[in-house]
């Protein structure tokens, strides 16, 4: 059972860079998330997704586009990287809450982006 | 505003208990939600508190007082391989969407020693 699979793992890039991460999911789950982490930081939420062809802004949305064309993937685009791109990005999915809002996230193993 | 707050790190002895505290500040709380991450891992969710009382889920247990605006993951006969960090989430209100949006505390670093 694979989950979630974030593609890549690494990758360092320049700045003023584009480059786009993927997330993909075999659960059939309607809801996806981007956040990315940072030291001392927690999870800051990017963007979200509640379903095919949506998606919404999260806390830290600037800077960041995505797209989910497909119920299995979300991407993560950056259109011009900048060193405070620099970070670790994780890809979430889940159900919709259940009768009491309960609402796990299942996340991929992270996408570790260094920007120079 | 909305906010979250956490001890930073935590140590203690294995088959020791260890408590992490919670407090949030938000409007239109939802529930609260307790993740575990070890180092270079992905978050994994541990438990989910959306009303007053203690949910048990073998050696972990969370607790939550909406009254008081706080929760604590308990964690009983700690083992070496529960170092890890613990992150406590809300769902609330508070944003446009709020309902599918989880905001997660900075993180509390549990270190066990033998």
């Amino acid at each position: 059972n694979a989950g979630v699979t974030q593609t890549p793992k690494f990758r360092v890039l320049k700045t003023g860079q584009s480059m786009t991460l993927l997330c993909a999911q075999d659960m059939n789950h309607e809801y996806m998330y981007w956040y990315r982490q940072d030291p001392g930081m927690g999870l800051r939420l990017i963007h979200y997704s509640v379903g095919e062809g949506t998606t919404a802004k999260g806390e830290v949305p600037d800077g960041y586009n995505v797209s989910r064309l497909k119920k299995q993937n979300f991407l993560l685009g950056l259109e011009s990287a900048a060193p405070s791109q620099t970070s670790v990005y994780f890809c979430a999915s889940s159900t919709a809450p259940d009768r009491v809002g309960n609402q796990p996230q299942h996340f991929g193993d992270g996408t570790r982006l260094s920007i120079l | 505003g909305q906010s979250l707050e956490q001890p930073s790190e935590v140590t203690a002895v294995e088959g020791a208990i260890v408590q992490i505290n919670c407090t949030y500040q938000t409007s239109g709380f939802y529930g609260l939600s307790w993740y575990q991450q070890h180092d270079g891992g992905a978050p994994t969710f541990l438990s989910y508190n959306a009303l007053d009382g203690l949910e048990e889920t073998g050696r972990f247990s969370s607790f939550l007082s909406r009254s008081d605006s706080y929760g604590y993951l308990l964690l009983q006969e700690l083992q070496m391989k529960d170092s890890a960090s613990y992150f406590c989430a809300v769902r609330s209100f508070m944003f446009s969407g709020g309902y599918n949006k989880l905001i997660f505390g900075a993180g509390t670093r549990l270190a066990v020693h033998p």
